[in-house]
């Protein structure tokens, strides 16, 4: 198995800029969760699907996050415009069932906003 | 405030001492989890308990959930350099509740 694929795994950014990041969970895997980790607050839950449905995104920051996912195969956290305090590594997971199953971590995609 | 408590922050020690290392809060967890995280890597599940007073064991490694489902500890005996890395406890808050990060513990073993 791949595992949880994420891309790209690193990005720089000027502020302003749109920012995509992808993710491709593992396959069979019903929800999926977008995290962001800094130094300052640790790791934080920002959206988490189940079967490609939003269940909870208490956790986005504001709106100029937006996360999607279209299929069972690949969701997308976008941010417009992009802002230096996005800077982050933004990691995905995957588990195989609703809820808090155990949770597969992608290798993150490393932001940095100019 | 931080829903989980996680101590020490910082821990360096030399290969072959033992540690632990703690997760604590005033609530009451369905579930909690540890993690290990390597630099440029993603966290990797070591273990979830479930049961208070449960204690499970993975090589050197001993964790154990507290009577009241409301800490956990993680022993590491022998440590060795390959334990280096960044040690996360994620609480579930009843059977449909998200789980919530602590900070972590960096621990660093030097050979």
């Amino acid at each position: 198995d791949a595992g949880v694929i994420q891309s790209p795994r690193h990005e720089v950014t000027e502020m302003g800029q749109e920012v995509t990041l992808r993710c491709k969970p593992i396959s069979g895997h019903n929800s999926l969760f977008w995290y962001r980790q800094t130094m300052m607050r640790g790791l934080e839950l920002l959206i988490y699907f189940n079967n490609n449905v939003p269940i909870d995104d208490s956790g986005m920051p504001e709106d100029r996050f937006s996360a999607k996912m279209p299929n069972a195969s690949f969701s997308t956290l976008k941010i417009q415009p992009s802002e230096p305090r996005d800077s982050a590594v933004y990691f995905c997971a995957s588990s195989a069932r609703q809820g808090w199953d155990t949770q597969y971590f992608g290798p993150g995609t490393r932001l940095t906003v100019l | 405030t931080q829903l989980l408590e996680q101590s020490p922050q910082f821990l360096s020690i030399q290969e072959g001492e033992n540690l632990t290392v703690y997760c604590n809060s005033s609530s009451v967890f369905s579930s909690l989890q540890w993690y290990r995280q390597e630099p440029g890597e993603g966290p990797v599940l070591l273990v979830t308990v479930v049961t208070g007073g449960e204690v499970k064991k993975l090589k050197r490694l001993t964790f154990q959930f507290g009577d009241a489902r409301k800490d956990s500890s993680l022993h590491i005996t022998a440590a060795q350099p390959g334990d280096t890395g960044l040690y996360l406890c994620a609480g579930a808050l009843g059977s449909a509740g998200k789980s919530t990060f602590g900070d972590g513990t960096t621990l660093t073993v030097k050979p």
